[in-house]
């Protein structure tokens, strides 16, 4: 079965230096949502959207933006990367359609800032 | 608030039992869940309760509800060394969407 693909797997940026973040949920999942985990930690919620619209916003800073497309694909932009914004970039999706409460994860990008 | 508390470790021998516990405070979530981290690796979701339910098994899992208490708890039978990994307790808080918020994880240990 397919599963949400998170693109690229691996990053690594410098300070200071912008990153976009790509994600592709489960076909005909309407609602994405990313979380941020940094080293030894649990994950946070950033921001939801469903149907292109954002649903839900958590502790995203300013520096970051996400947006939903038409194909239901995320990106997420991070810009004046700092040292600190190295972590585990998670996706989910889920459908409005059935169990919206089950979030499916996608891999997960690694993000480095040196 | 939304806040959702679990120990750190847990070490047992293979073949007894484990369990996890997990407090949460947000009495309005709607489901709660059990996530596997193993390293480096993405979150595996395990199992899931609604809310009004106080029981769920699941072949090795039981997944305890106790909602006067708020509290959650996972026993995996027959743990096996393979069980060895990060156990993250969640629970979904309605909002725009319904996102999920994550305990501190508990690093489960499985000695041979």
């Amino acid at each position: 079965a397919a599963g949400v693909i998170q693109s690229p797997r691996h990053l690594i940026k410098e300070k200071r230096e912008t990153a976009t973040l790509k994600c592709y949920p489960i076909p005909r999942h309407d609602t994405v949502y990313w979380y941020q985990q940094g080293p030894g930690q649990d994950p946070q919620f950033l921001i939801s959207f469903y149907e292109k619209m954002q649903s839900d916003k958590g502790s995203i800073p300013d520096r970051f933006s996400a947006q939903q497309f038409s194909d239901y694909h995320s990106e997420l932009n991070m810009s004046s990367l700092e040292l600190g914004d190295s972590a585990l970039y998670f996706c989910a999706s889920s459908s409005t359609v059935g169990n919206y409460n089950e979030q499916f994860f996608g891999p997960g990008t690694r993000l480095t800032v040196l | 608030g939304e806040d959702v508390e679990q120990s750190l470790f847990l070490s047992v021998r293979e073949g007894d039992s484990s369990v996890i516990n997990c407090t949460y405070t947000d009495s309005s979530s709607t489901y709660l869940y059990w996530y596997k981290q193993e390293p480096g690796a993405g979150l595996q979701l395990l199992t899931y309760i609604f809310s009004n339910m106080d029981m769920k098994q699941d072949q090795r899992l039981t997944v305890l509800l106790n909602k006067k208490d708020k509290h959650l708890s996972l026993r995996i039978a027959d743990t096996q060394t393979g069980d060895s990994a990060i156990y993250f307790c969640a629970e979904s808080i309605a909002g725009g969407g319904f996102k999920t918020i994550f305990g501190a994880g508990t690093r489960l240990f499985v000695k041979a």
